[in-house]
C-alpha cells in the first residue's frame, strides 16, 4: 500500500517565522511532488510542485525534496495569518496520492 | 481563464435517492478526477477519466457510485440509493495529461438525510 504521510497537527508558528511543513512517502518510484493548500470550507489549491531534488523557490514558499530519503517539505517564510490552513502534500508515481493534511495556525 | 466547475454547490437529498454531481473541467484538461472529503477528513480518491475512459476506478466505494465523461469534457458522478454515509463533499479536479498537477473545483457538498 503507498502511503503519504503527514502530520495532522496544529503545527502553531507566531507571525513571521518559518513554518515547516513535512511529508514522507513510501514509494520510491515516485517522480512529482505537489503542495496544496486548503482554507476551512474551501477546496484545495495548488501552490508549489516540484520534481527534482534539491529546493524551489516562489516567493514567500520554497518546496525541498530529497528522494533519498523519501521526504518533501515546504517552507512558510515570514509567515502571516492568512497562512493558517490545511496544507496538503501529493505524490505522484502510476497515480497521484494524498496525504491527509496538516492544519497550520499562524499566531498573530 | 475559466477554472473547474461543479454543480450544484449544494445538494440535499433524501435517503434512498439518486443524485447526479456534474464537473465542467478547464478547456483542453484531458485528465479528470473524482475525490470525496469527509468533514475534517483527507481526500478520498473515487475515479480518474482520461479522455472518455476511466483507467482506474478503484476508488468508486460501491456499485451504488458510477461516473461518466462524455466528448472528453464534463463529467457525471451518480450516486444510486443514497445513504446517510455518502454525505460529504465531493470535488473534481482536472489536468492538462495525466497525473501532472491538478486543479480542483469549488466542489458540491452533499447532505443525505
Amino acid at each position: 500500500q503507498k502511503e503519504v504521510e503527514q502530520n495532522s497537527g496544529p503545527l502553531s508558528v507566531p507571525e513571521g517565522a518559518i513554518a515547516s511543513l513535512n511529508c514522507t512517502y513510501s514509494d520510491r518510484g515516485s517522480q512529482s511532488f505537489f503542495w496544496y493548500r486548503q482554507y476551512s470550507g474551501k477546496s484545495p489549491e495548488l501552490i508549489m510542485f516540484i520534481y527534482s531534488n534539491g529546493d524551489k523557490e516562489d516567493g514567500r514558499f520554497t518546496a525541498q525534496l530529497n528522494k533519498a530519503s523519501q521526504y518533501v517539505s515546504l517552507l512558510i517564510r515570514d509567515s502571516q495569518p492568512s497562512d493558517s490552513a490545511t496544507y496538503l502534500c501529493a505524490v505522484r508515481d502510476d497515480k497521484i496520492i494524498f496525504g491527509k493534511g496538516t492544519r497550520l495556525h499562524i499566531l498573530p | 481563464g475559466a477554472g473547474v466547475s461543479q454543480s450544484p454547490s449544494n445538494k440535499v437529498t433524501e435517503k434512498g435517492k439518486d443524485v447526479e454531481l456534474r464537473c465542467d473541467p478547464i478547456s483542453g484538461h484531458t485528465a479528470l478526477y473524482w475525490y470525496r472529503q469527509s468533514l475534517g477528513q483527507g481526500l478520498e480518491f473515487l475515479i480518474y477519466f482520461q479522455g472518455n475512459s476511466a483507467p482506474d476506478k478503484s476508488g468508486l466505494p460501491s456499485d451504488r457510485f458510477s461516473a461518466e465523461r462524455t466528448g472528453g469534457s464534463v463529467s457525471t458522478l451518480t450516486i444510486q440509493r443514497t445513504q446517510q454515509e455518502d454525505s460529504a463533499v465531493y470535488l473534481c479536479a482536472s489536468s492538462f495529461r495525466g497525473q501532472l498537477e491538478q486543479y480542483f473545483g469549488p466542489g458540491t457538498r452533499l447532505t443525505v438525510t
